[in-house]
């Protein structure tokens, strides 16, 4: 596609329940990652795939979060038994492969909020 | 570890101020360097880059210089307008092609 593409832009979910965020990176982008945004904070790294595997998951927070990507394209965070610090901005990037001298292309993000 | 530190904001100005929002990195070896700029109810954007010592990346009127021997990336501009308004964050991206961001400043510029 043109752009990377999130979905949901945004989700509600009850405290404990198990939710699924998906990204669908640029056309090609063999590098894919998930970063965090929460409020007046700023972007904590989750996760890194590379293809379909994930060369660096140091950032998952707990292991109520996973990542899978599949074809080398499209990825999926889960949360198992979501808590209310879960709430933040889920932000998905890719990026060429090739080296560093690219910078990433980001999506819109999913809001996920806890309740 | 590699880490990038910027200015805490948020930063306040006058439109056609200059504008300097300083970055400094901690990185083994010679990494590539990124300002993204986040405008109100949007997602980041690229806004320049800056790949190799001495290099200057430039784009809308903002710049910034990789100075190797103070491990710096500020970024600059002339004169700020209203719609500048957004969150900077400067960033880099190791050899393994993980990207370390900054915590963000925040720009208000009042018109």
């Amino acid at each position: 596609g043109a752009g990377v593409s999130q979905s949901p832009s945004n989700k509600v979910t009850e405290k404990g329940k198990d939710v699924e965020l998906r990204c669908d990176p640029i056309s090609g982008h063999t590098a894919l990652y998930w970063y965090r945004q929460s409020l007046g904070q700023g972007l904590e790294f989750l996760i890194y795939f590379q293809g379909n595997s994930a060369p660096d998951k140091s950032g998952l927070p707990s292991d109520r979060f996973s990542a899978e990507r599949t074809g080398g394209s499209v990825s999926t965070l889960t949360i198992q038994r979501t808590q209310q610090e879960d709430s933040a901005v889920y932000l998905c990037a890719s990026s060429p492969n090739g080296g560093s001298n690219y910078g990433y292309t980001f999506g819109s993000g999913t809001r996920l909020t806890v309740v | 570890g590699d880490s990038v530190t910027q200015m805490e904001g948020p930063v306040t100005l006058s439109e056609e101020a200059f504008l300097t929002i300083n970055c400094t990195y901690t990185a083994t070896g010679y990494p590539s360097l990124f300002w993204y700029v986040q405008y109100p109810g949007e997602g980041l954007q690229l806004l320049l880059k800056a790949t190799k010592a001495d290099d200057k990346g430039s784009n809308k009127g903002f710049e910034a210089t990789y100075r190797k021997e103070t491990t710096s990336f500020h970024l600059e501009k002339g004169s700020v307008q209203v719609s500048d308004s957004a969150v900077y964050f400067c960033a880099l991206r190791r050899r393994d092609d993980k990207i370390i961001f900054g915590k963000g400043t925040r720009l208000h510029i009042l018109p």
